[in-house]
């Protein structure tokens, strides 16, 4: 089974604090994506990655930005932490082709 | 825009009933289609996924698509209070960027006993 490994359960930072999520996964899937999910408005995409190095904006981008240097690894960075962008914070992946994704465990984010 | 809508519930049923989803998507070519279940403060699980017009089955759940309706919907059969959880029905288009999956808001399913 794919693993998708999200380093932080919970997290609690102040506003405006540079903030790392990273994500995991251990097995070569090319694409990667950062959601949120709040109440009431559902998954929205942030970043994805379908290449080392590559990436795009989804319907949310501002106030974050990506990294992705290495396959495995897709780190979501919340530039200067503001109160609205408490949420719940949702890595996935996915291989090349007609499937799903598979999700991170999430990151819990309140900013205070 | 691709939308993809739900009912949002939420949906009460008893322990033993059928639970039936709806899910609507407005990409025609849409080809892919996946029901995810989200339990309280966790993240969503793949439970179902179709590709073609029918329905498919695996265990007590049974996915359904009609892409001349641009319609998928998933029945619980048996259903038992763990089933309780948020389902998320998620759309992938022919023609969607790398794979992303597009989500609706999802339906809230409560099985009373």
């Amino acid at each position: 089974d794919v693993k998708v490994t999200q380093s932080s359960r919970y997290l609690v930072k102040r506003t405006g604090e540079k903030v790392f999520l990273e994500c995991v996964q251990d097995m070569d899937h090319e694409n990667m994506f950062w959601y949120r999910q709040d109440p009431g408005l559902g998954l929205r995409l942030i970043y994805f990655s379908y290449d080392v190095k590559m990436k795009e904006k989804g319907d949310i981008p501002e106030g974050y930005s990506v990294s992705r240097e290495k396959k495995e690894r897709f780190s979501l960075i919340l530039e200067s932490a503001s109160t609205n962008q408490t949420s719940m914070y949702l890595c996935a992946t996915q291989t090349t082709g007609h499937y799903g994704y598979t999700f991170g465990s999430g990151t819990r984010l309140t900013v205070v | 825009q691709k939308e993809v809508e739900q009912n949002s519930g939420p949906l009460s049923v008893p322990e033993g009933a059928i639970a039936s989803l709806n899910c609507t998507y407005s990409d025609r070519v849409s080809q892919s289609f996946f029901w995810y279940r989200q339990y309280s403060g966790k993240s969503p699980e793949l439970i179902m996924s179709i590709y073609s017009n029918g329905d498919k089955e695996d265990g007590r759940f049974t996915a359904q698509l009609n892409k001349a309706s641009q319609y998928v919907s998933l029945l619980i059969r048996d259903s038992q209070p763990s089933d309780s959880a948020t389902y998320l029905c998620a759309v992938k288009g022919r023609g969607s960027t790398l794979g992303r999956l597009y989500f609706g808001r999802g339906t809230q399913l409560t099985v009373w006993p």
